[in-house]
């Protein structure tokens, strides 16, 4: 179970073009989804949280209006790059929590395979 | 806010052999979770192993155990019996009440034959 996939795995586009990538929890709802970017050999950095049927909640230093996401559902999350650059190649991961009972501790997050981003 | 640090950006074990990767922590909360998730080359994240912090006992999983020391805020990730498949990178992560998750810088452990 807690199975978190990503569409599509790999996406080549060109300067200026929009980018939209998927992610889709499989066997479970979840409210909220994490959206990271993972530079080649270093750690995962937080780019926003997605929360179903509300606007999703950014980190500091990252540009919402380039970085569109919707949680239209409790499966489906989408990350939509505006106007991509050659800066914004990157690797793309999601991650959905596997809702907790008891109120008010994180549990754990499990994620999708990620997508890796190439502007040319 | 919480940081996480992994102190070792890269070590290497033999085969068989057992390996300890560091991580501390800071945080004021008492709250909280810890996880080591591993990120072998094809890049999937995949979680290895959490603790609870208010559960004093440390956490197993098969060949992988922590030893957590809350008063130190320490998190270390023994893996006994290194295997080939072990090589990958592994991060040391926190999670609050927030449902965030805080990644340590990440250690790449290579196993050798």
């Amino acid at each position: 179970g807690a199975v978190v996939s990503q569409h599509p795995s790999r996406v080549i586009c060109k300067s200026g073009t929009s980018v939209k990538i998927e992610c889709r929890s499989l066997d479970f709802q979840a409210t909220t989804m994490f959206w990271y970017r993972q530079f080649p050999k270093q750690s995962l950095m937080l780019m926003a949280t997605s929360n179903e049927g509300s606007k999703a909640t950014y980190e500091q230093g990252v540009e919402k209006d380039k970085f569109l996401i919707n949680h239209a559902s409790l499966t489906l999350s989408t990350l939509t790059v505006t106007s991509a650059h050659p800066e914004d190649s990157s690797f793309y991961i999601c991650s959905a929590g596997v809702p907790v009972l008891a109120g008010g501790v994180s549990d754990t997050q499990y994620f999708g395979p990620g997508t890796r981003l190439t502007v040319l | 806010a919480q940081t996480v640090t992994q102190s070792q950006p890269e070590m290497s074990v033999q085969e068989a052999e057992t390996v300890t990767l560091s991580c501390t922590y800071d945080t004021s909360e008492n709250n909280y979770y810890l996880f080591w998730y591993k990120q072998p080359p094809s890049r999937q994240m995949i979680l290895v192993i959490r603790q609870e912090a208010y559960k004093q006992q440390n956490a197993t999983e098969n060949r992988f155990s922590v030893n957590f020391q809350k008063a130190a805020k320490s998190f270390s990730l023994k893996i006994s019996d290194s295997q080939l498949g072990d090589t990958a990178m592994y991060f040391c992560a926190f999670g609050s009440n927030t449902g965030k998750l805080i990644f340590g810088q990440g250690t790449t452990l290579q196993v050798k034959p």
